[in-house]
């Protein structure tokens, strides 16, 4: 079975330009959560998706905004990229919302110039 | 609020020697929580977790976790290190009944033959 894929893997963009990110959560998985990694830090969350309703939210800018599809996918969109948008996203599926174990993807790269 | 300490930046070992990766917490109701391992450019995986039932948390690869209520840690353990387990280590921490995970700063593990 396929795990989590997002897409692009890489991506570089400059200073005021608009992203979005993409998410396919495993096969039958009907939450997907979105988390920041920063170089050298321990990823940050940034939302969760379930069932295409907006369960939770971490602490970022109006600049970030996602949504969630029929098909259980995830995009996120980030406006006005900033230097400090630079960063390593990842995209996590769970089977349902709650204390369910949450499966990563390999991330997209973005790099802000 | 919740949150994770890990108290180790770096942690070097011998092959075939044992592993300990330190991790305190922080949490206002009874938490989750978990081990994650994230290798070169790549996702993360969950080596374990811990919700409520027995406080020695076995994992793949052969680590496992002891919840430490009193102490408020939980450290990972390995009695015997390969090559293979040379990686970053994320200690996670969650609201149980809720999604959004939340992160250490890592411990990178150093392997050496």
């Amino acid at each position: 079975d396929a795990g989590v894929t997002q897409s692009p893997t890489h991506l570089i963009k400059t200073r005021g330009q608009q992203v979005t990110l993409r998410c396919s959560p495993i096969s039958g998985h009907k939450s997907v959560s979105w988390y920041q990694q920063v170089l050298g830090q321990g990823p940050q969350f940034i939302f969760q998706y379930y069932e295409k309703e907006e369960r939770g939210r971490g602490n970022f800018p109006d600049r970030f905004s996602a949504r969630q599809f029929p098909n259980y996918s995830s995009e996120l969109n980030v406006n006005a990229l900033l230097l400090g948008d630079s960063a390593l996203y990842l995209c996590a599926s769970s089977i349902r919302d709650g204390n369910q174990p949450q499966h990563f993807g390999d991330g997209t790269r973005l790099s802000i110039l | 609020a919740q949150s994770v300490t890990q108290l180790d930046s770096h942690v070097s070992v011998s092959e075939g020697t044992p592993v300990l990766l330190r991790c305190n917490y922080s949490s206002s109701y009874s938490p989750s929580l978990f081990w994650y391992v994230q290798h070169p450019n790549k996702g993360l995986q969950l080596l374990l977790k811990y919700t409520s039932a027995a406080t020695l948390v076995k994992g793949i690869n052969g680590f496992e976790a002891e919840f430490k209520k009193s102490e408020t840690s939980f450290h990972l353990t390995k009695p015997s290190a390969h090559m293979s387990d040379a990686a970053e280590y994320f200690c996670v921490v969650s609201e149980r009944g809720f999604q959004k995970l939340v992160f250490g700063t890592g411990t990178r593990l150093l392997v050496s033959p």
